[in-house]
């Protein structure tokens, strides 16, 4: 079985600042990782994934992501955050014989001060 | 030319009635998927067809029953609505079958409110 704890249900960063959203993962399979993004009243965009290559990510938006094994955790950072990245974050695992479908954590709000 | 495209955006209906949401892909993607969001946000897998073969059902009531004319379209109908059936239902799409390292596509999502 999979699944996925987003630590933090809401994220306050003032712009500028480094943003943290932190996500665990628990896979008895190689995992393979996802972060999206939801803007207010639209779907779910990728961020950036983790298919067992790199294990530091990069995606979208200077945001990235490291994958640590020995800590099961796939944390999402960037170093300065804009107005425009106030949305809900998802991390979301997929992997052995699921077909396909992902496990979603409960999402993290990121709010971005001026 | 959106990728992702789901019909209609916004459905309110009473208790009891059929309504049917539909999804169209024009990406060339072989698998499509129905999501649902539920008013904590929390998003679950419904259903996934992967070229037209149902290949995830998750617990979902019968209720609920997806159909794939086409690799390109999943439409979700359900039957006899009721209060919790109210949520955001997203569907989405990924290429090359549904192998799990492979990005997915969400459309904008279909608001149903039951009252």
């Amino acid at each position: 079985a999979q699944s996925v704890t987003q630590l933090g249900s809401h994220v306050s960063v003032s712009e500028g600042a480094l943003v943290l959203l932190r996500c665990n993962y628990s896979s008895s399979v190689p995992p393979y990782l996802f972060w999206y993004v939801q803007y207010p009243n639209q779907g779910l965009q990728l961020l950036l994934k983790y298919t067992s290559a790199a294990t530091l990510v990069k995606g979208i938006n200077d945001f990235e992501a490291e994958f640590k094994k020995s800590e099961t955790s796939f944390h999402l950072t960037k170093p300065s955050a804009h107005m425009s990245d106030a949305a809900e974050y998802f991390c979301a695992v997929s992997g052995g014989n699921q077909g396909g479908k992902l496990i979603f954590g409960q999402g993290t709000e990121l709010s971005v001060k001026p | 030319d959106t990728a992702v495209s789901q019909t209609p955006k916004y459905l309110v209906t009473q208790m009891g009635n059929d309504k049917s949401i539909k999804c169209e892909q024009n990406l060339g993607h072989d698998t499509m998927y129905w999501y649902k969001q539920d008013s904590k946000k929390f998003l679950k897998i419904m259903f996934s067809y992967n070229n037209k073969e149902l290949i995830i059902n998750e617990t979902v009531p019968n209720r609920f029953s997806p159909k794939s004319p086409d690799k390109a379209h999943l439409n979700l109908h359900i039957n006899s609505l009721e209060l919790g059936d109210s949520a955001v239902y997203f569907c989405a799409s990924s290429p090359r079958g549904a192998y799990n390292y492979n990005e997915q596509f969400f459309g904008p999502g279909t608001r149903l409110t039951v009252l």
